[in-house]
């Protein structure tokens, strides 16, 4: 089974400032997405980006962009220029491509981001 | 395009009463899944299913859970009888055909008193 491991349970940050929220996930597969999702206090789960395992290249969008280690299993998301809408909770999200129980998407516990003004 | 629609948005039951949940996923979308989160358990996955066929139920926590897809634009998920420790939000999220994100509704937030 997937697990998947935020491991700072809150951050905080000054408004356009860069901040970057850590996850590690452990998974034998080798096919596989991960992503970042946003979570506001309107609690609806927003897609903010994602990554294929495949691509060594770090996906980017915008202000938020990831740095993928799959040889360390580790996905962090940075964002930059933090703005005061960019606070929320953020999951890092594992799914696999192949096998049974492929995709579904397996969550970390969350970090929470305050953006400071 | 509307997204996921989910309702009721909020929920307030007794124990032991019967709850649906109801999803209409985003048109065209070929596979939908329930998530449940709560403070403790995070968010994790009861049902998804694909081609409105159950693919894997195994995050079903009871037989008080059941699901349903009857055609390609709806859902049910239904706890009969309700408990206190259901209390929780529940999502709906679909993917489209060949696509990997999923588009999360606005969840049900669900309080069994």
């Amino acid at each position: 089974a997937q697990t998947v491991t935020q491991s700072q349970p809150e951050m905080s940050v000054q408004e356009a400032e860069t901040v970057t929220l850590s996850c590690t996930y452990d998974t034998s597969e080798s096919n596989y997405y991960l992503f970042w999702y946003k979570q506001p206090p309107s609690r609806q789960m927003i897609l903010v980006i994602r990554q294929e395992a495949y691509k060594q290249q770090n996906a980017t969008e915008n202000r938020f962009s990831v740095n993928f280690q799959k040889a360390a299993k580790s996905f962090s998301l940075k964002i930059s220029d933090s703005q005061l809408g960019d606070t929320a909770m953020y999951f890092c999200a594992f799914m696999k491509l192949s096998g049974g129980s492929n995709y579904k998407l397996t969550f970390g516990k969350g970090t929470l981001l305050t953006v400071n003004p | 395009d509307a997204g996921v629609i989910q309702s009721p948005r909020h929920e307030v039951t007794e124990m032991g009463q019967e709850v649906t949940l109801r999803c209409k996923p985003i048109s065209g979308h070929n596979s939908l899944f329930w998530y449940r989160q709560t403070m403790m358990r995070g968010l994790e996955l009861l049902i998804y299913f694909n081609n409105n066929v159950p693919i894997d139920d195994s995050g079903m926590p009871e037989d008080r859970f059941s699901a349903k897809m009857p055609n390609a634009s709806f859902s049910t998920l239904k706890i009969q009888p309700s408990e206190p420790r259901d209390s929780a939000v529940y999502f709906c999220a679909s993917r489209g055909t060949g696509a990997y994100e999923q588009y999360f509704g606005p969840g049900t937030r669900l309080t069994v008193t």
